[in-house]
């Protein structure tokens, strides 16, 4: 299996840009987990999915934010509109057992 | 605030000596993990200890859990340049949730 698979790597865009990013989690597992790290908070968990159903979003930060899940190979989270305080690193994880696989992240920077 | 508090925020070791990071949580738990993350990477899982559980050993890691101080050690023994790297704990709290609640870290840095 080649992993979770994240995209884009980077992200550079300018305040008030919508962006969007895109998470493939690993065949067969059934939970999704959206995450924000940076220097300031760590790593803070947004928002995750079983089965595709939203579960917890306490942690996605205000309105701007929203994630989807239409199937099992695929997530989304948008930030719309982006503001600079949006700058960090994103990770998207799944798990099937407790377990978390991470993806490789995608490092955002709102001008 | 953090439900699992790692202990030391940074550690400098010379290669081929001991590393011991220690974390610290609030809740009850049902599992608590052990996370590596490469600078610019993602995490990678590198144990999991679940709460009935007082030792884990995984080739040259050794975790402990101790549920009645709430607190869990990772020992790295014979230590390697590529062992550089920050530790995180990670807590689930359990109910069938598998969400887990990460600390801040340790950075830990091998020095050859």
């Amino acid at each position: 299996d080649a992993g979770v698979i994240q995209s884009p790597r980077h992200e550079v865009t300018e305040m008030g840009q919508e962006v969007t990013l895109r998470c493939k989690p690993i065949s067969g597992h059934d939970y999704l987990f959206w995450y924000r790290q940076t220097m300031m908070r760590g790593l803070e968990l947004l928002i995750y999915f079983n089965n595709n159903v939203p579960i917890d979003d306490s942690g996605m930060p205000e309105d701007r934010f929203s994630a989807k899940m239409p199937n099992a190979s695929f997530s989304t989270l948008k930030i719309q509109p982006s503001e600079p305080r949006d700058s960090a690193v994103y990770f998207c994880a799944s798990s099937l057992s407790g377990e978390q696989f991470f993806g490789p992240g995608t490092r955002l920077t709102v001008l | 605030s953090q439900q699992g508090e790692e202990d030391p925020q940074a550690l400098s070791i010379q290669e081929g000596e001991n590393a011991t990071m220690n974390c610290s949580y609030k809740t009850s738990i049902n599992n608590l993990q052990w996370y590596r993350q490469n600078s610019g990477r993602g995490l990678v899982h590198l144990i999991l200890i679940r709460s009935n559980e007082r030792e884990k050993h995984s080739g040259r890691l050794r975790v402990t859990l101790d549920t009645s101080k709430k607190s869990s050690s990772l020992l790295i023994t014979a230590s390697r340049a590529a062992d550089t790297a920050s530790y995180f704990c990670a807590t689930d709290i359990g109910w069938g949730a598998q969400k887990l609640v990460f600390g801040q870290g340790t950075r830990l840095t091998i020095n050859p």
